[in-house]
């Protein structure tokens, strides 16, 4: 059965701090891992990945993938109070064309 | 905002009814995804349409079903509703049938009570 785990579930940290937020996966068939962050109701995109060790960059956010250990993490420094919500990580599973998603981790930044 | 709309955004019906949930995807967008998030399961993957054809399927109960329309609108059909069929339902399109090189954009979804 394809798997996909995120930890922490949940995380609370102050504003400035630098997070990580890890993803591991057992899939029959990778095509490609995506980060979506989910505020109060649609996910919203945030990265695709696709090959090995190339890390993907937006403002302060960046994420990498390591196909070979099978996880993904996703960074985000200087964090906003702005950043917190939950972020999703999926994989697509090539051939059934469909994302499966891990439980979230739910981020909290204080001021 | 994503481009994707749903219609309703709420609905509370009662427990052995049957509701129709709208999509319309992104505008060029081909396929369509239908997802249903509840609190205990997380973000599952229902069904994909491309291009009015069904592509793949995931855990769709046989009381659901989908269709797409040549206009490429897509319905969600959920009939004999249970009480933990209460969920937020997810449509997302992507412009083709889902390769590595697509991404998915949701849809606001639609909050489904069933009393």
């Amino acid at each position: 059965e394809d798997k996909v785990v995120q930890s922490p579930l949940s995380l609370v940290v102050h504003e400035g701090d630098t997070v990580t937020l890890n993803c591991s996966y057992e899939v029959t068939n990778f095509r490609s891992l995506l980060w979506y962050k989910q505020e109060k109701k649609a996910p919203t995109f945030l990265f695709m990945l696709t090959s090995s060790g190339i890390e993907k960059k937006s403002g302060r956010l960046s994420s990498i993938l390591d196909k070979k250990e099978l996880f993904s993490i996703l960074n985000i420094t200087a964090t906003q109070t702005g950043d917190s919500a939950i972020y999703l990580c999926a994989v697509l599973i090539q051939g059934a064309q469909k994302l499966v998603f891990g439980q979230g981790t739910r981020l909290t930044i204080n001021p | 905002d994503s481009g994707v709309t749903q219609t309703p955004k709420h609905l509370i019906t009662a427990t052995g009814q049957r509701v129709t949930l709208r999509c319309s995807p992104r505008s060029g967008d081909l396929s369509v995804y239908w997802y249903q998030q509840s609190l205990d399961q997380g973000l599952q993957f229902l069904i994909q349409y491309y291009n009015g054809e069904e592509r793949a399927k995931g855990n769709i109960l046989e009381r659901f079903s989908a269709q797409q329309f040549p206009d490429l609108h897509s319905e969600l059909n959920l009939s004999s509703l249970e009480l933990g069929d209460s969920a937020l339902y997810f449509c997302a399109s992507s412009p083709r049938h889902g390769g590595a090189v697509d991404t998915q954009y949701f849809g606001p979804g639609t909050r489904l009570t069933v009393l």
